[in-house]
């Protein structure tokens, strides 16, 4: 059974651009979570969509959004990016249930803003 | 706030001891625990997890114990293996309120299993 698959695992931009990560969850989980991992604040939850809806939602800004479609998959888009967005974007599926909740994460995106 | 907190940045231990990595909570709403662990450039692993019903879980190596009272939990990893070198997260969720289908995740631990 194939893994979480995250897209692309490096991403270098600038100051001000936009991004956009994709995740392609596990077969058969609806429930997909993006992550920001930084050295100073560690894994903070961005946001959650099940079965195309938003679920969940971290502290983050408006800056930081995504969406889910009806295969599941997921992409998360960050606009006017700013250096401290600069970190390890993780995502995470699941089959959905909120009770005994294990998540299984890809590899990551490592994004660099310059 | 930190809901879910690993005190001890690192921890050394020699191949063959017992690895305990400790983790403390302060939300009473979390009901499920889990432990990661993860190695340099991949995401996180799932190690092993608990109910907040249960005391206790074991899978192999890794035990996993939960003391609900005072909101604190540990993995135990014996006999300890260098493969086992990693950083080493817990996390939390809850089933209501506003953390359900999220995971809180501490800032984790760095094993280090020398040979």
């Amino acid at each position: 059974k194939a893994g979480v698959t995250q897209t692309p695992r490096y991403l270098i931009k600038t100051r001000g651009q936009q991004v956009t990560l994709s995740c392609s969850p596990i077969s058969g989980h609806r429930s997909v979570s993006w992550y920001q991992q930084t050295p100073g604040q560690g894994l903070q939850f961005l946001f959650e969509y099940f079965s195309e809806t938003q679920r969940n939602k971290g502290n983050f800004p408006g800056r930081f959004s995504g969406r889910q479609f009806s295969n599941s998959r997921s992409e998360m888009n960050v606009s006017t990016l700013e250096l401290g967005d600069s970190a390890l974007y993780l995502c995470a599926s699941s089959f959905g249930g909120v009770v005994k909740n294990i998540q299984y994460f890809g590899a990551g995106t490592r994004l660099s803003v310059l | 706030d930190q809901q879910v907190k690993q005190n001890s940045p690192s921890l050394s231990v020699q191949e063959g001891r017992i690895s305990i990595l400790n983790c403390d909570y302060t939300n009473s709403m979390f009901d499920y625990f889990l432990w990661y662990k993860k190695y340099p450039a991949e995401g996180p692993t799932f190690l092993i997890s608990i109910s907040s019903i249960k005391d206790k879980n074991e899978d192999g190596r890794f035990t996993v114990f939960l003391n609900k009272s005072a909101k604190h939990l540990s993995l135990h990893i014996v006999p300890s293996q260098p493969g086992d070198s990693a950083v080493y997260f817990c996390a939390a969720s809850a089933s209501e309120g506003g953390s359900q289908g999220n995971l809180i995740f501490g800032k984790g631990t760095k094993l280090s299993v020398k040979p």
